[in-house]
């Protein structure tokens, strides 16, 4: 079935630093959505893009799109301790959103 | 504030007993949503309701149903729990199915089944 593939499944890194999480599909896809997810708590969305843009913005979080290689990426600019989740994306076909298995960061302080 | 509200956050039930999970939504939306969560793993939608049109998932077991009286609230009952159904259960509720529609979860009940 239609998926994301989440690259790491794991990042650890410090204070300050950048974070970078990619997610790759198989198939045409009409939007990509990243979410958040904080440990044992629901999803938070963070951010779409569509398919016809290459790169969105929102406050730290840069998110590229690149439709001929199917993949995205999710950039997290001077992460924070309180970045510290589980991040999914979930490509959206025909209004039916499929969720990647995730990328675990830790942001250590 | 809008929300999505699931009770109970934490539900232990025991090996066949029947169980049922509540969401509860003040946004008005027309969708609303059940996924599972694994641990680690992707949530994986089970079924949705449109207005009062039920969209069943091929592969989600007949061991689940759901409900949907009203607008605001939504039940998934597990009629006969098994130790693999223990995960947590996320309701998620958008406007409607067209494309680009956000998604807004709840903070997800966590099932233990004994």
């Amino acid at each position: 079935s239609q998926q994301g593939e989440e690259d790491p499944q794991a990042l650890s890194i410090q204070e300050g630093e950048n974070a970078t999480m990619n997610c790759s599909y198989k198939t045409s896809i009409n939007n990509l959505q990243w979410y958040r997810q904080n440990s044992g708590r629901g999803l938070v969305h963070l951010i779409l893009i569509r398919s016809n843009e290459r790169e969105k913005h929102s406050g730290r979080l840069r998110v590229t799109l690149d439709t001929s290689k199917k993949s995205s990426s999710l950039l997290i600019t001077a992460s924070r301790a309180a970045d510290t989740a589980s991040y999914f994306c979930a490509t959206d076909v025909a209004g039916k959103s499929t969720f990647g298995d995730g990328t675990t960061l830790t942001v250590k302080p | 504030d809008a929300m999505v509200i699931q009770n109970p956050r934490y539900q232990v039930t025991q090996f066949g007993k029947p169980v049922t999970l509540s969401c509860s939504q003040t946004l008005n939306h027309n969708v609303m949503y059940w996924y599972q969560q694994k641990s680690s793993q992707a949530p994986k939608l089970l079924f949705h309701y449109y207005d009062k049109d039920f969209n069943n998932e091929a592969d989600t077991p007949d061991n689940f149903q759901s409900r949907r009286p009203n607008t605001s609230f939504c039940f998934l009952d597990i009629r006969s729990p098994g130790l693999g159904d223990a995960a947590m259960y996320l309701c998620a509720t958008s406007r409607g199915r067209n494309v680009d529609e956000t998604q807004y979860f709840g903070p997800g009940t966590r099932l233990l089944v004994l």
